[in-house]
């Protein structure tokens, strides 16, 4: 059974640091792209980052581009999210997501999220 | 970017009732697009991909149809476990999604 289970979420004040993990499990990791998509509370989903399969391409949203490296361990079955200079608008639910390997960029498995505020 | 729109952003529907949701992309995607469902407190769900091929284990009440520039997910008898946010999404590079559809109980 695949899973994605997120972790490192939390309070942290405008402007600090967060990283989040991503422990995946029941399939082959390193075979995989993998994502970050977020969700502001009561609104929709954002794309934020993505990695290829080795870790050597890396894309970002430009609301976040600077501010937060996306990496992976393949060793470790985990996917991270490296968050600097956090802003009050990264306040959101934190998913980590599986492409789907099609031809396409679907996204097949979702992790439960972990919650970021970012408040003062 | 391409930009997603959907519409509406919010309905009222009975159980046994065909609801037909679009979204409409920016810029031509042909059927780069896939669909979602989030249920309150869970992460999406993916129902359909390649705009209209169906996601193993989605009831086959759903569908999806559409090319270019101009999509729609319909739900063929609305069940009671439909009732979500409903979420397009351009899959041709980058994803970016539309804004919802939240179909609601009449």
């Amino acid at each position: 059974e695949v899973q994605l289970v997120e972790s490192g979420g939390g309070l942290v004040q405008p402007g600090g640091s967060l990283r989040l993990s991503c422990a995946a499990s029941g399939f082959t990791f390193n075979n995989y792209w993998m994502y970050w998509v977020r969700q502001a509370p009561g609104k929709g989903l954002v794309c934020v980052s993505r990695i290829n399969n080795d870790g050597s391409g890396t894309i970002y949203a430009d609301s976040v581009k600077g501010r937060f490296t996306i990496s992976r361990d393949n060793a470790k079955n985990t996917l991270y999210l490296q968050m600097s200079g956090l802003r009050v608008d990264d306040t959101a639910v934190y998913y980590c997501v599986r492409d789907r390997k099609g031809l396409d960029t679907s996204l097949d498995y979702w992790g439960q999220g972990t919650l970021v505020t970012v408040s003062s | 970017d391409i930009q997603m729109t959907q519409s509406p952003s919010s309905m009222y529907a009975s159980v046994g009732d065909r609801v037909t949701i679009t979204c409409r992309a920016s810029q031509g995607i042909s059927t780069w697009l896939a669909w979602y469902q989030q249920k309150p407190g869970k992460a999406p769900n993916l129902l359909i991909f390649g705009a209209s091929s169906l996601q193993g284990g989605v009831p086959s009440r759903f569908s999806g149809s559409g090319s270019g520039t101009d999509f729609t997910l319909t739900i063929s008898s609305l069940q009671p476990e439909d009732f979500a946010v409903y979420y397009c999404q351009q899959t041709n590079g980058f994803p970016s999604f539309g804004g919802g559809t939240k179909v609601e109980i009449k």
